[in-house]
């Protein structure tokens, strides 16, 4: 049953610290993205990569925020430092090839709360 | 820039009742439209696909619809049971990416 997987499911930290989340796309799949979903805002895509070159990271601070896909089985979403801001459920996605020729298959989120 | 509003926000209505939850988008120049659920504290499964060149896509009781030119699409439930509550999503896909709508929360009760 292929599924993407992120870790961790949640996360409770203070102000200040670091925060990384992964995630394992499902295998043979080439693209990935990183939303970000809050009950004022919905669901915003913070970055994407396609065959692990990032393609768009516009939706993501910059200052704080890095996206990175060391290789094909695994992407991060580090956040440093964390702010209570930052507080929302982070999802991943993956698909394969463009996403115009199929669909996108979402992982169960990392729900972080910055205190 | 391409907005996705979806309304109703939310909706309660009786088992066994069809129903129509909508979906519109500000630029037409879209490669397809997808809809999703959500459950509470889960992430988005996917429920149909519709390519710009299609009209329409069907899964069991569920029927979406594309209309580019008016910039539409509606999801249609038939005989909504309770387990169909949930959050429902609509995204176009806008130069390699999805745009998301904010969703209609439906209950369905017994």
């Amino acid at each position: 049953d292929a599924r993407v997987t992120q870790t961790p499911r949640h996360k409770v930290t203070e102000m200040g610290q670091e925060v990384t989340m992964r995630c394992q796309p499902i295998l043979g799949h080439n693209t990935v993205f990183w939303y970000r979903q809050t009950m004022m805002q919905g669901l915003e895509l913070l970055a994407y990569f396609r065959n692990r070159a990032p393609l768009d990271d516009s939706g993501m601070p910059k200052d704080r925020f890095s996206a990175e896909m060391p290789d094909a089985t695994l992407a991060t979403l580090k956040i440093q430092p964390s702010e209570p801001r930052d507080s929302a459920v982070y999802f991943c996605a993956s698909g394969l090839e463009n996403v115009d020729t199929g669909e996108l298959f979402f992982g169960e989120g990392s729900r972080l709360t910055v205190l | 820039k391409q907005e996705v509003t979806q309304i109703p926000a939310a909706l309660s209505v009786p088992e066994g009742e069809n129903l129509v939850l909508n979906c519109s988008f500000t630029d037409s120049a879209i490669y397809n439209l997808q809809w999703f659920r959500q459950d509470p504290g889960k992430g988005l499964t996917s429920l149909l696909l519709i390519q710009s060149s299609q009209r329409e896509q069907t899964s069991g009781r569920l029927n979406a619809s594309l209309d580019k030119s008016s910039g539409r699409s509606t999801l249609y439930i038939a005989a909504s049971q309770p387990g169909d509550s949930a959050t429902y999503l609509c995204a176009v896909e806008d130069t390699d990416k999805l745009i998301f709508g904010t969703g209609t929360r439906l209950q369905v009760f017994p």
